[in-house]
């Protein structure tokens, strides 16, 4: 089985730019995760998704970031404008999550860096 | 305020050499405890659930253990290929279920 696929593997961009980032979850989950990685941070949460509605967007920082899943195999994170200190690596993970205890199972991330 | 606390930060540990990681934790109602493998350039790869306390779970040379404030990953015999980042995560029970994250240990087996 296809595990979850993230789009770009890389993007480097300038200050000011709209960023968008991808991503399809495992077919059948019903929950999407986006967190940010970072050295000083670890990993961190940024929005979730159960059946494609928005649950818990506490993590996202600021007015900037904005998250979208218009279908349950899709779900786009979008930064603008962007700044240099979004510079991470994004995460999408997927669970089928029902009473929880599921695992997340993770793609291998997007590299951000914002020039 | 859930939280996960991992320690140490980095381990060195030559081939052979046994030893444990530490993961502790605050959270309301318990739905899970993750353990996650991490390489460089890639995303964290789920290794165990663990549910409840004495509850304990095994894979090659690792072992995974559970308290009711604490989880103990166990590498017994490392070799290099363990080498990676090790995280912890814990779901809570209750508000919106969502995973909180440790900052992982960074573990290195020397050959």
């Amino acid at each position: 089985d296809a595990g979850v696929i993230q789009s770009p593997r890389h993007e480097v961009t300038e200050m000011g730019q709209e960023v968008t980032l991808r991503c399809k979850p495992i077919s059948g989950h019903n929950s999407l995760f986006w967190y940010r990685q970072t050295m000083m941070r670890g990993l961190e949460l940024l929005i979730y998704f159960n059946n494609n509605v928005p649950i818990d967007d506490s993590g996202m920082p600021e007015d900037r970031f904005s998250a979208k899943m218009p279908n349950a195999s899709f779900s786009t994170l979008k930064i603008q404008p962007s700044e240099p200190r979004d510079s991470a690596v994004y995460f999408c993970a997927s669970s089928f999550m029902i009473t929880g205890g599921q695992p997340q199972h993770f793609g291998d991330g997007t590299r951000l860096s914002i020039l | 305020e859930d939280q996960v606390t991992q320690s140490p930060e980095a381990l060195r540990l030559q081939e052979g050499e046994s030893s444990s990681l530490n993961c502790s934790y605050t959270v309301s109602g318990l739905r899970g405890l993750f353990w996650y493998r991490q390489d460089p350039g890639k995303g964290p790869e789920f290794l165990f659930t663990l549910y409840s306390a004495g509850e304990e779970k095994e894979k090659e040379r690792l072992k995974a253990t559970l308290t009711k404030k604490e989880s103990f990953l166990h590498i017994t015999a490392p070799k290099p290929e363990d080498s990676a980042t090790y995280l912890c995560a814990v779901q809570a029970g209750t508000g919106t279920y969502k995973y909180i994250f440790g900052t992982g240990t960074r573990l290195k087996v020397l050959a």
